[in-house]
């Protein structure tokens, strides 16, 4: 079993469309959430951080459910440039408390396609 | 202010052949992994260094070692190159204060084919 598992999709929406992408991750010791988007053959850029109580930054709202160890983000009003790879990612640091940085864990990315 | 930056963009190798990456990290930054991307899949972690010292590791093979300088920025060095071993390689630099510890920001990347 993977240690974070996405629906690789591809996700095909039209313009204006509201869709939402879920993963799950099974070591209880993940400490960090994020969704971080990539585009084809670029390097992966941090959306947004993950927190139980639900962030939101402009059209997209992301939520943690650590009971049920799963992260989702809504993405609304989607644009055409919103086309891209989205990466769950938790972030383990086996030394906790310490300064260490921990490792992240990445899912194998969801491709959302915006269609005009 | 430079972010993460890597070096070179493209390399092409043949099996058995060694190669080394280079990363340079984001300013302010004191802390570098590298992450092996295959194709269509997500990123894996390979190493973490700080103070010069290798501090976690996934798992890959002792083909696969780094190095951390003085100034921050690291290499990556992969011995006796197999076909699977190409790859997107990404660096990514964080910084271990507190506030920011867990985030970690991307270069673009050495694409690496092994023929």
């Amino acid at each position: 079993r993977k240690e974070v598992e996405q629906d690789p999709g591809p996700f095909n929406v039209p313009e204006g469309a509201t869709v939402a992408f879920n993963c799950t991750y099974s070591n209880s010791a993940s400490q960090s959430f994020f969704w971080y988007r990539q585009d084809c053959r670029k390097e992966p850029k941090l959306l947004m951080s993950v927190y139980s109580s639900g962030n939101e930054d402009g059209r997209f709202t992301a939520q943690l459910n650590r009971a049920s160890q799963y992260i989702s983000l809504l993405i609304r009003d989607s644009k055409l440039s919103d086309s891209a790879t989205y990466l769950c990612v938790v972030n383990i640091n086996p030394l906790h408390g310490s300064s260490n940085t921990g490792k992240l864990i990445f899912g194998q990315g969801t491709t959302l396609q915006v269609k005009p | 202010d430079a972010g993460v930056t890597q070096s070179p963009t493209h390399l092409i190798k043949t099996r058995g052949q060694q190669v080394t990456l280079r990363c340079s990290p984001k300013s302010g930054h004191d802390t570098v992994s590298w992450y092996q991307q295959a194709l269509g899949q997500g990123p894996q972690f390979i190493f973490q260094y700080y103070e010069e010292e290798e501090r976690q590791r996934g798992n890959f093979p002792d083909r696969f070692s780094g190095h951390q300088f003085p100034n921050y920025s690291s290499e990556l060095n992969v011995n006796a190159l197999l076909l699977g071993d190409s790859a997107l390689y990404l660096c990514a630099s964080s910084s271990r204060d507190r506030g920011t510890k867990n985030i970690q920001y991307f270069g673009a990347g050495t694409r690496l084919s092994v023929l």
